[in-house]
C-alpha cells in the first residue's frame, strides 16, 4: 500500500545534540513537507519541497534543516539551535500540477528533549 | 498572508448532541481549497472533506455536514448526534492558488464527547 512513513515514532534528544526525522513516501508526489504541532498552535510549517534537490523555508525555519535528494525522501533534521525542540512532528506529501490537491499525513514523530 | 481562525479552542459535549466547529478564513486568492482533518489521540491526521472556492453548496456524509459560506470566509463543520469515537482535535487547513501546494492550518479544537 502506497503512503508515507515517519520514523522513528518517538525520539529523545539530549541538549545541545542533533537529531534527524526520517520521511519515506512512495506514492510518486513531487512535494513534501514538514509540519510541527504544539499544543494549542495547530500545525506550523517547517520546511517544503517541490522538486528534488530544491526546498523552501516555511515559518518557522530557524533552527531546521532539509535535504531532498531523492523524490521519495525529506529528512528533517533538529540541530542544537533549535530553542524548544520538544514537539510533534508530520511530515506530509502531494501532487502538484493538478487540479485538486490532496495530502497524505505521515504518522508522526514524538521528539523530546531530555 | 493566508490565516485560519478556529475560535473555539476546546468543546466539550455529552454524546447525541449536535456540535458546530467554526472556521474563518482569510486569503488573497481567488482559487483555494478548504479542508477539515481530524486528529484522533494516535496522532495521524485523517482526512474529512475538501471543498473548492467555487463550490459553495453545503455537503453531508453521514453525521457530518460542512456549511461554506464565501460572504463570511467561514467554513464551519457540523457533528450531529455525537458519539464518543468523535472525540478528537480538528483542523481547519487552506491551501491556496498562489501558495498553492503548503497548507495553512487553524489552531484545532479539542472535542470531547462524554457518554
Amino acid at each position: 500500500d502506497g503512503g508515507i512513513t515517519q520514523s522513528p515514532k518517538y525520539l529523545f534528544r539530549k541538549e545541545g545534540q542533533n537529531v534527524t526525522l526520517s520521511c519515506e513516501q512512495n506514492l510518486n508526489h513531487d512535494a513534501m513537507y514538514w509540519y510541527r504541532q504544539d499544543p494549542g498552535q495547530g500545525l506550523r510549517l517547517i520546511y517544503y519541497s517541490q522538486i528534488v534537490n530544491d526546498f523552501q523555508k516555511g515559518d518557522i525555519a530557524e533552527g531546521y534543516s532539509v535535504s531532498r535528494e531523492k523524490k521519495e525522501s525529506f529528512p528533517l533534521t533538529v540541530t542544537s539551535a533549535q530553542k524548544n525542540p520538544t514537539a510533534f512532528y508530520l511530515c506530509a506529501s502531494s501532487l502538484l500540477g493538478v487540479g485538486v490537491p490532496g495530502y497524505t499525513f505521515g504518522s508522526g514523530t514524538r521528539l523530546t528533549v531530555v | 498572508a493566508q490565516k485560519v481562525t478556529q475560535a473555539q479552542t476546546e468543546i466539550s459535549v455529552v454524546e447525541k448532541e449536535d456540535v458546530t466547529l467554526d472556521c474563518v478564513y482569510e486569503t488573497r486568492d481567488t482559487t483555494y481549497y478548504l479542508f477539515w482533518y481530524k486528529q484522533p489521540p494516535s496522532g495521524e491526521l485523517v482526512f474529512l472533506i475538501r471543498r473548492n472556492s467555487f463550490d459553495e453548496q453545503n455537503e453531508i456524509s453521514g453525521r457530518y455536514s460542512w456549511n461554506f459560506q464565501k460572504s463570511t470566509s467561514s467554513f464551519n463543520f457540523t457533528i450531529t448526534a455525537s458519539q464518543v469515537v468523535d472525540s478528537a482535535v480538528y483542523f481547519c487547513a487552506l491551501s491556496g492558488g498562489t501558495s498553492y501546494g503548503k497548507l495553512t492550518f487553524g489552531q484545532g479544537t479539542i472535542l470531547t464527547v462524554h457518554p
